[in-house]
């Protein structure tokens, strides 16, 4: 079956711009993450969506937002796009979202804020 | 959340098993200790789980100590394809809904040698 798919795979964008992100999980996954890894902070939690809800969110500022659709696909944004948001931005869908349950993660979208 | 510490970087030759501990001396009962692996250019890739019991599957084995502060992945026969960070996550049973989220830390590096 198809894995965990994200678009665009790569993405420069000018610093104050804002940017969207899409993710299409497994089929049937209902339970979309989101993660930022940077060389310097490594791999750090957004938020997760089950069922077209925000479970959980990261410590991270209000301009990241999420939103996941009836079909459980997730499109995360980032607005006035600071040149700290460069980084590998990261999908894991899973089954549930349960401790129980593997995450699978997409390639990740390589954004670039020059 | 209960932390987890692995060594930075570990070594090893090619169709040699491979040890790589983890060591989570405040777990609770109740956590599942998940490891996850990131080859270069990728999104992590989920490998094992478990409990209480060891646990193989066919990439690994996972070997948990009896008093569960510490676990170990084997690779039974490492090839360059291993050549990975490993990631040992905990997460606490149940969890779901609000709290599910996957705490990377920095992980172990693992070089293979030919």
């Amino acid at each position: 079956k198809a894995g965990v798919t994200q678009t665009p795979r790569y993405l420069i964008k000018t610093r104050g711009q804002q940017v969207t992100l899409s993710c299409s999980p497994i089929s049937g996954h209902r339970s979309v993450s989101w993660y930022q890894q940077t060389p310097g902070q490594g791999l750090q939690f957004l938020f997760e969506y089950f069922s077209e809800t925000q479970r959980n969110k990261g410590n991270f500022p209000g301009r990241f937002s999420g939103r996941q659709f009836s079909n459980s696909r997730s499109e995360m944004n980032v607005s006035t796009l600071e040149l700290g948001d460069s980084a590998l931005y990261l999908c894991a869908s899973s089954l549930a979202g349960t401790s129980n349950t593997e995450a699978f993660f997409g390639q990740g979208t390589r954004l670039t804020v020059v | 959340d209960a932390k987890t510490t692995q060594p930075n970087s570990m070594e090893s030759n090619e169709e040699e098993p491979v040890h790589l501990p983890c060591n989570h001396s405040t777990i609770s009962g109740t956590d599942y200790i998940h490891w996850y692996r990131q080859l270069p250019s990728q999104g992590p890739e989920y490998v094992i789980h478990g409990l209480t019991s060891n646990v193989n599957n066919r990439m690994a084995s996972l070997a948990i100590a009896e008093d569960r502060k510490s676990s170990t992945l084997i690779l039974h026969r490492a090839t360059l394809r291993d050549a990975a960070v490993y990631y040992c996550i905990l997460t606490p049973r149940g969890s779901g809904g609000s709290n599910y989220k996957l705490t990377f830390g920095k992980g172990t590096l693992l070089t293979v040698n030919p």
